[in-house]
């Protein structure tokens, strides 16, 4: 299974842009890349995800490298209310796959 | 339309007691994700759960834990004979569609804790 990579925490001052990284090197052609964040005691919540093209929503923005060993969530200006951890995971399109997650990124904010 | 619910939100147990974990998936959604979120960790796949159907338990300890979908009702995660090591907080999630490249939808858990 593909795996990715993000770092373990970061931190963005308040109303200012935050750009989380992930790698996924072993991404396949048919891996969707999905983000979800979980804020403290809740359970994760669905950003973004995408494909190849860059994605954008009212949450987020989703840049993916051309060679989509690597994507970036954008949060174009973080509030207190994003502070969570961040999750970046790969989901195969076409029949079930099970979604695994890992530590993902502890975003602060500081205000 | 309400989100996934999940019940109880906090659960407590002794060992040796066992815990039942309820999950009410969206409307219309027939198919159920079980994960397990151990403190300062990632959350773990158990269980895939279409209606009356295990699809894929790869994720579940082989002993004590079992899970069902039935056709009315929520689905429910057990965990018999509970150990201390068994306390974590459990999602479910659950989507229209056998794939999860769309968006799953959580629950807020229940965090179980045995003493």
């Amino acid at each position: 299974d593909a795996k990715t990579t993000q770092p373990n925490s970061m931190e963005s001052n308040e109303e200012e842009p935050v750009h989380l990284p992930c790698n996924h090197s072993t991404i396949s052609g048919t891996d969707y890349i999905h983000w979800y964040r979980q804020l403290p005691s809740q359970g994760p919540e669905y950003v973004i995800h995408g494909l190849t093209s860059n994605v954008n929503n009212r949450m987020a923005s989703l840049a993916i490298a051309e060679d989509r060993k690597s994507s970036t969530l954008i949060l174009h200006r973080a509030t207190l209310r994003d502070a969570a951890v961040y999750y970046c995971i790969l989901s195969k399109s076409g029949g079930y796959q099970k979604v695994t997650f890992g530590i993902g990124t502890k975003l602060q904010v500081i205000p | 339309n309400a989100g996934v619910m999940q019940n109880p939100r906090h659960l407590v147990r002794r060992r040796g007691q066992e815990a039942r974990l309820r999950c009410s998936p969206m409307k219309g959604h027939s198919h159920v994700y079980w994960y397990r979120q151990l403190p300062e960790e990632g959350l773990k796949f158990m269980v895939y759960l279409q209606k009356e159907n295990i699809i894929d338990e790869s994720g579940m300890p082989k002993e004590r834990f079992s899970a069902e979908f039935p056709k009315e009702g929520p689905s429910i995660l057990r965990i018999q004979q509970v150990v201390r090591g068994d306390s974590a907080a459990y999602f479910c999630a659950s989507s229209p569609w056998t794939e999860m490249n769309t968006e799953a939808f959580f629950g807020q858990g229940t965090r179980l804790t045995v003493v």
